[in-house]
């Protein structure tokens, strides 16, 4: 089935190192990708997107870029700050499906 | 702001009672989904809704139903409650043909 796979949390950095959070996909088909981030008491809020192979999402300093080979959509970021402290869920939709598949979410804090 | 309005923010009540949520869309969005979020499952796909038709179907229960009005709006019904339904409910919606859904901001069900 289809389904996303992203590291463990909790994820605890200092402001101004760099983030990296690994997401891996399994898909029939050809996946659009996505980042959500949740900050505490709210709803989702779509990071980034890349809807084919190769494409590159950023949004905020936040970047992830669609590899086919790996299938993976690992999110980076070159210098955190406080106000990123929040859990972030990698997505995946189907064309023709386009319900959203989460992976588990990675809680991260960053203390300053 | 998403443009996705849910009602009620929070809801507490008893184990065997039956509860509707409520979503409003963003405006021209003729697609609603409805997503559970729960401790132990993560977050769910429940149904989806397509200009008043249901499209799509995941792990919903029996004793929940759905609904997409001629307006738009969407209600999601919850009946005999179970301590398990305690969780988070989004509404999330899209035009027609694009993968990326806007989420509102949930409703917490506490059932007691």
């Amino acid at each position: 089935g289809n389904s996303v796979t992203q590291m463990e949390g909790p994820v605890t950095l200092s402001e101004e190192a760099f983030l990296t959070i690994n997401c891996t996909y399994t898909a029939t088909g050809y996946p659009s990708l996505f980042w959500y981030v949740q900050y505490p008491g709210e709803g989702l809020q779509l990071l980034l997107k890349a809807t084919k192979a190769d494409d590159k999402g950023s949004n905020k300093g936040f970047e992830a870029t669609y590899r086919k080979e790996t299938t993976s959509f690992h999110l980076e970021k070159g210098s955190v700050q406080v106000s990123d402290s929040a859990v972030y869920f990698c997505a995946l939709s189907l064309q023709g499906a386009q319900k959203l598949v989460f992976g588990q979410g990675t809680r991260l804090t960053i203390n300053p | 702001d998403s443009g996705v309005t849910q009602t009620p923010k929070h809801l507490i009540t008893a184990t065997g009672q039956r509860v509707t949520l409520r979503c409003s869309p963003r405006s021209g969005d003729l697609s609603v989904y409805w997503y559970q979020q729960s401790l132990d499952q993560g977050l769910q796909f429940l149904i989806q809704y397509y200009n008043g038709e249901e499209r799509a179907k995941g792990n919903i229960l029996e004793r929940f139903s759905a609904q997409q009005f001629p307006d738009l709006h969407s209600e999601l019904n919850l009946s005999s409650l179970e301590l398990g339904d305690s969780a988070l409910y989004f509404c999330a919606s899209s035009v027609s043909d694009s993968p990326e859904q806007f989420f509102g901001p949930g409703t917490r069900l506490t059932v007691l």
